[in-house]
């Protein structure tokens, strides 16, 4: 079983839907929870990141961490042409054998349509 | 010009040659990476850096090899290809501060190995 799980989708959805894309995982020594952005044919950019749980809100972007349930979430309102893309969940622990580095999601492609 | 680059941007080798995919930047982090992204199974990590001479194994290793030769430079060596490492290579970087979430990747090495 791989420590984080993402639906990789792919996710069609209508410009201005909600979008809501989700990782779950099983080490419990995360405590950093990241959500990249990937376009065609580039490396993956940071979106937003959290530390431990709760909510953080970034323009039209919102990030949910529920450490109890091993539950992350990025929602994406009124959706744009523009947010079509790999969306990826990263994360990473402050100790342990995973200090300082990675762990990704599987990725989900999304596609948002005119 | 890139804050990470990566050369080259494509590559097709045969089976049994030795290939080095380079990776340079000018973020002046100490902390660099190399993932490989497969469909359906996310980025993982091969190797990692945290300084010019600290280099370690990710979690898929194996048919690879490293080498830091400058703060600003990573090399990832396949020593003998094979097809099953077909894949699109990443590089990152990340200072100490930020390790836990804020990588800078690469535009990624796509290679082909026939």
């Amino acid at each position: 079983q791989k420590e984080v799980e993402q639906d990789p989708g792919p996710l069609s959805v209508p410009e201005g839907a909600i979008v809501s894309l989700n990782c779950t995982y099983s080490n419990s020594a995360f405590q950093y929870f990241m959500w990249y952005r990937q376009y065609s044919r580039k490396g993956p950019e940071l979106l937003m990141y959290t530390y431990s749980s709760g909510n953080k809100e970034d323009g039209r972007f919102t990030a949910q961490v529920d450490k109890s349930s091993k539950y992350i979430s990025l929602f994406i309102r009124d959706s744009q042409p523009s947010d079509s893309a790999t969306y990826l969940c990263a994360m990473s622990a402050v100790g342990g054998t995973s200090y300082g580095k990675l762990t990704f999601g599987q990725g989900t492609i999304l596609t948002v349509h005119p | 010009d890139a804050d990470v680059t990566q050369t080259p941007r494509n590559r097709i080798t045969k089976t049994g040659k030795r290939i080095m995919l380079e990776c340079s930047q000018t973020k002046g982090h100490d902390r660099m990476y190399w993932y490989r992204q497969d469909p359906g199974l996310g980025l993982r990590l091969i190797y990692y850096s945290f300084d010019v001479k600290d280099i370690n194994k990710g979690e898929i290793s194996d048919g690879y090899s490293v080498s830091r030769q400058a703060q600003a430079k990573f090399s990832l060596s396949l020593e003998s290809a094979i097809p099953n490492q077909t894949a699109l290579y990443f590089c990152a970087t990340s200072d100490q501060g930020q390790s836990f979430y804020g990588y800078t990747f690469g535009s990624g090495t796509r290679l082909t190995v026939v």
